[in-house]
């Protein structure tokens, strides 16, 4: 079955870094969706990419999706505390699939 | 907030012992996902259910059932817990049916197996 995978597992900053994410899939999606996911809460969408070589920007993150739809990056600039939180990536295989398979996600911490 | 809403919060069974999870979607959508997410892991999709049939399963095995009623809302069954199945249960709610839409999550519940 379809598997995504996210690197890296966890990622601590300084306030101000940037901070980046990865995320691979095992098959060709036909879209990824980002998540955000607040320490005790549940995960929040951030933005969906659906075309091959795809950018799309939210004030300091960048969201990029691969050339061959199996690949896609979150990069953060200058972060903040309030960037705290596990980003998941969650792709769609397309067809008769139905589910979002998600990655395992990446942990940011930001030091103050 | 998403207008998506899940009971209870918390739960303790013990092993062996049958749960029945609830949830609410959010207004005007007709799609309800259950995810089962471990501790330090992404969700694992359960199954979906659309216009009150199973429209997609993941790998769960048959004690994971659901209903949805025709006001959309969905509940998670869980029959002979066993310990592994210690873990926040999302319910996601979603407009369509084809898949791969923006998904607006629960808060979940929190299971614990002893």
């Amino acid at each position: 079955g379809q598997q995504v995978m996210q690197i890296p597992q966890y990622q601590h900053v300084q306030e101000g870094e940037d901070f980046t994410t990865y995320c691979n899939s095992s098959t060709t999606l036909s879209n990824i969706q980002w998540y955000k996911q607040r320490p005790g809460g549940h995960p929040v969408f951030l933005i969906q990419l659906v075309k091959s070589g795809e950018v799309k920007k939210q004030k300091r993150l960048t969201f990029q999706f691969g050339e061959a739809k199996k690949n896609s990056s979150l990069h953060i600039t200058a972060t903040q505390t309030t960037d705290v939180g596990t980003y998941f990536c969650a792709g769609h295989g397309g067809g008769s699939a139905r589910q979002l398979t998600f990655g395992s996600g990446t942990q940011l911490t930001v030091l103050p | 907030e998403t207008g998506v809403t899940q009971s209870p919060t918390h739960l303790i069974k013990t092993r062996g012992q049958q749960v029945t999870l609830r949830c609410s979607s959010q207004s005007g959508h007709n799609t309800v996902s259950w995810y089962q997410q471990a501790l330090g892991q992404g969700p694992q999709f359960i199954f979906q259910y659309y216009r009150e049939e199973e429209n997609g399963r993941g790998n769960f095995p048959p004690r994971f059932s659901g209903l949805q009623f025709p006001n959309y809302s969905s509940e998670l069954n869980v029959n002979a817990l066993e310990l592994d199945d210690s873990a926040l249960y999302l319910c996601a709610s979603s407009f369509a049916r084809r898949g791969g839409e923006k998904l607006f999550f629960g808060s979940g519940t929190q299971l614990s197996v002893l």
